[in-house]
């Protein structure tokens, strides 16, 4: 049971725009700063968005974050099939005195 | 370039221990929130714990289902931080990840993963 939550899976065409949903808590996205990892199989994840929305550099624009109180999203939009992987939301939370995770997101680009 | 190489990961018995090692270049590894993760086969991410930056004093923070077992350090003349495990149990099998971390701490916290080592696998079984 994750302390973060969001949708096991998702999908979209491509070309389109999807968002993925990460819902915490007071003690962890409403305090902290939320970053977005992405991971495809057999290797180590990437990260895409730290500090709620800001990109690493070469992270395309195509990915966002943005968080209001206690939930966070990832958005992609004009949806390629390289972006099929798994994504995950993470923060700190205060309360646990530890970095806690969603149970990660499976985007399949139909 | 920033690298990150784990190592030491086997197939150990129960109540044993292990250490893994992440080799690191291209960074002074004290200026960084050194962290390890993990990922049980088909899981989701799990954090371990981390050694703070020497800006912050360089203590440790460990997660609840490793407390007591699991000791992070770094020896920073080398550039290398390390994952001691001990009293494994079978549930601890997973790959382990080493990854720098940015960990800063005002009203808000700030801790992100932004390298990330390749990956190191530690099964634990009789």
């Amino acid at each position: 049971q994750s302390v973060l939550t969001q949708p096991p899976s998702v999908s979209a065409a491509p070309g389109q725009r999807v968002t993925i949903s990460c819902s915490g808590s007071s003690s962890n996205i409403e305090d902290n700063y939320v970053s977005w990892y992405q991971q495809f199989p057999g290797t180590a994840p990437k990260l895409l968005i730290y500090d709620d929305d800001k990109r690493p550099s070469g992270i395309p624009d195509r990915f966002s974050g943005s968080k209001s109180g206690t939930s966070a999203t990832l958005g992609i939009t004009g949806l390629q099939t390289g972006d099929e992987a798994d994504y995950y939301c993470g923060t700190w939370d205060r309360s646990l005195r530890a970095a806690v995770f969603g149970g990660g997101t499976k985007l399949t680009v139909l | 370039e920033v690298q990150l190489v784990e190592s030491g990961g086997l197939l150990v018995k129960p109540g044993r221990s292990l250490r893994l090692s992440c080799i690191t270049s291209g960074f002074t590894i004290e200026d960084y929130a050194m962290t390890w993760l993990r990922q049980a086969p088909e899981k989701g991410l799990e954090w371990v714990g981390f050694i703070r930056s020497k800006l912050y004093g360089g203590t440790t923070e460990y997660a609840a289902s490793v407390k007591g077992r699991f000791t992070i350090s770094r020896d920073d003349s080398k550039s290398i931080a390390y994952l001691e495990m001990d009293s494994l149990k079978t549930e601890d099998t997973a790959v382990y990840y080493c990854a720098r971390g940015r960990w800063t701490q005002i009203r808000s916290t700030r801790y992100y993963f932004d390298f990330w080592g390749q990956g190191t696998l530690v099964t634990v079984s009789s």
